[in-house]
């Protein structure tokens, strides 16, 4: 299957700093990529859906100012903590699909974020 | 509202036994239907899909699952389960009848813990 890389696949920072998380698809065009965040032995929340070059669609209770999405182009997109808590360490996932709803998502590996 | 629900939270099999990892649905127009994989501290590795077609859908390692549209299901199977097997099962749906924006996502179901023991 397509190959979904995320960088870093773990992070360690200070409270109130911003971390940068980057999810590329290796071999396709990502129309849309999702952001998830997963909690020890849950399930995968989503968090947002960005397609290439628009504004990222936020689910409820997500804050857009704190969690900032670039797609930037069809292989790259970013989520950025900013100010960042340590409510806010959890496991971050993405996923990119391709052009049609039928295609599967592939999912990058993940990372940790701890904020202490 | 589009949902699925994996009801137990862990399954325990013998190695060579066969295994069933269970799945139901709910959506408001045809599914596509999905199970992925995830190994500790991993992204989520997609195993196999349904979206039209023949009912029962053959996957990655061995692993296949059966659509059964009375019934809302979409259990996952394997015959002769590995211990290498062990690991967190999560089904998926997607609602043919969305596409865009979140709508156009998958609806995770709580996952399986699936244990196989030597």
């Amino acid at each position: 299957g397509a190959v979904v890389s995320q960088h870093p696949s773990w992070v360690i920072c200070k409270s109130g700093t911003s971390v940068k998380i980057e999810c590329r698809s290796l071999d396709f065009q990502a129309t849309t990529m999702f952001w998830y965040r997963q909690f020890p032995k849950q399930s995968l929340m989503l968090m947002a859906t960005s397609n290439e070059g628009s504004k990222a669609t936020y689910e409820q209770g997500v804050e857009k100012d704190k969690f900032l999405i670039n797609h930037a182009s069809l292989t790259l997109s970013t989520l950025t903590v900013t100010s960042a808590h340590p409510e806010d360490s959890s496991f971050y996932i993405c996923s990119a699909r391709g052009q049609t709803i039928v295609d599967e998502q592939f999912f990058g590996p993940g990372t940790r974020l701890t904020v202490l | 509202a589009q949902s699925v629900a994996q009801p137990e939270d862990q399954v325990n099999v013998a190695e060579g036994n066969p295994l069933t990892v269970k799945c139901t649905y709910s959506v408001s127009g045809n599914p596509y239907l999905f199970w992925y994989v995830q190994y500790p501290n991993r992204g989520l590795q997609f195993l196999l899909k349904y979206i039209t077609g023949d009912n029962l859908v053959k996957g990655s390692y061995g692993f296949e699952a059966e659509f059964n549209k009375s019934q809302t299901s979409f259990h996952l199977k394997k015959p002769s389960a590995l211990v290498s097997d062990s690991a967190l099962y999560f089904c998926a749906v997607r609602d043919s009848g969305s596409y865009g924006g979140s709508q156009g996502n998958l609806i995770f179901g709580k996952g399986t813990k699936l244990s196989v023991k030597p």
